[in-house]
């Protein structure tokens, strides 16, 4: 069974930094792309980031470009978001997904890491 | 506002067919494929539909996707109460470089 967990959400102040991660099984990690996807209170998702197989590509939301870095330890099987500068308007239950959106889609996703960034 | 626009909302009747509209644009759906997505309240997002229309393993018939130019549609038929979600689709953006989804729709079955 594919399963995907996140964690390392939390309470963090604005300006702070974090780290998700999303520990994956029951798939070949290393075969596949693998994306972040954020949902804020209340709102609809958002697209954040994805990075192909290898992790030789990385690819990001134009509003995260810059202070979001995704990143894959393949021997691990683990996807991390970095995430540095936090605002308030990045609070967010962010969702790890196996896939790309520009392939064959978004194919399993986990439960959540919510990040709440607030002073 | 989204680079997809989606109707905030739809409804029909228990066992009545429903249609939920993507539109976008040649750098978006146009030359790229479409996903669906449904989210139940208080859960995770879950794939129904990939490539414009093939669906994963274990989603029923009923749910249906298709693509013509830049607009995609979801269609569900044999509306159950169970299928109440929101509903977003998804695609690449290649002028963006980036995945964009569309604002989601709140289907309700009366």
């Amino acid at each position: 069974e594919v399963r995907v967990l996140e964690s390392g959400g939390g309470l963090v102040q604005p300006g702070g930094s974090l780290r998700l991660s999303c520990a994956a099984s029951g798939f070949t990690f290393n075969t596949y792309a693998m994306s972040w996807v954020r949902q804020a209170p209340g709102k609809g998702l958002e697209w954040v980031s994805s990075i192909t197989d290898n992790g030789g590509s990385t690819f990001y939301a134009d509003s995260e470009k810059g202070r979001f870095i995704i990143s894959r330890d393949n021997s691990k099987n683990t996807l991390y978001l970095q995430i540095n500068s936090l605002r308030a308007e990045d609070t967010a239950l962010y969702y790890c997904a196996v896939g790309g959106i520009s392939t064959a889609g978004l194919a399993s996703w986990g439960q959540g890491a919510l990040v709440t960034v607030s002073s | 506002q989204s680079v997809l626009t989606q109707p905030p909302s739809v409804s029909a009747a228990p066992g009545q067919k429903v249609t939920i509209s993507c539109s976008g644009s040649s750098s978006n759906i146009g030359n790229n494929y479409v996903s669906w997505y449904q989210q139940l309240p208080g859960t995770a997002p879950k794939l129904l539909i990939y490539e414009n229309s093939k669906r994963p393993s274990g989603i029923p018939d009923r749910f249906s996707g298709s693509k013509s130019g830049t607009s995609a549609t979801l269609g569900i038929t044999g509306l159950q109460t169970g299928d109440e979600a929101d509903y977003y689709c998804g695609t690449w953006d290649s002028s963006l470089n980036a995945g964009v989804f569309g604002g989601g729709t709140r289907l309700t079955v009366l």
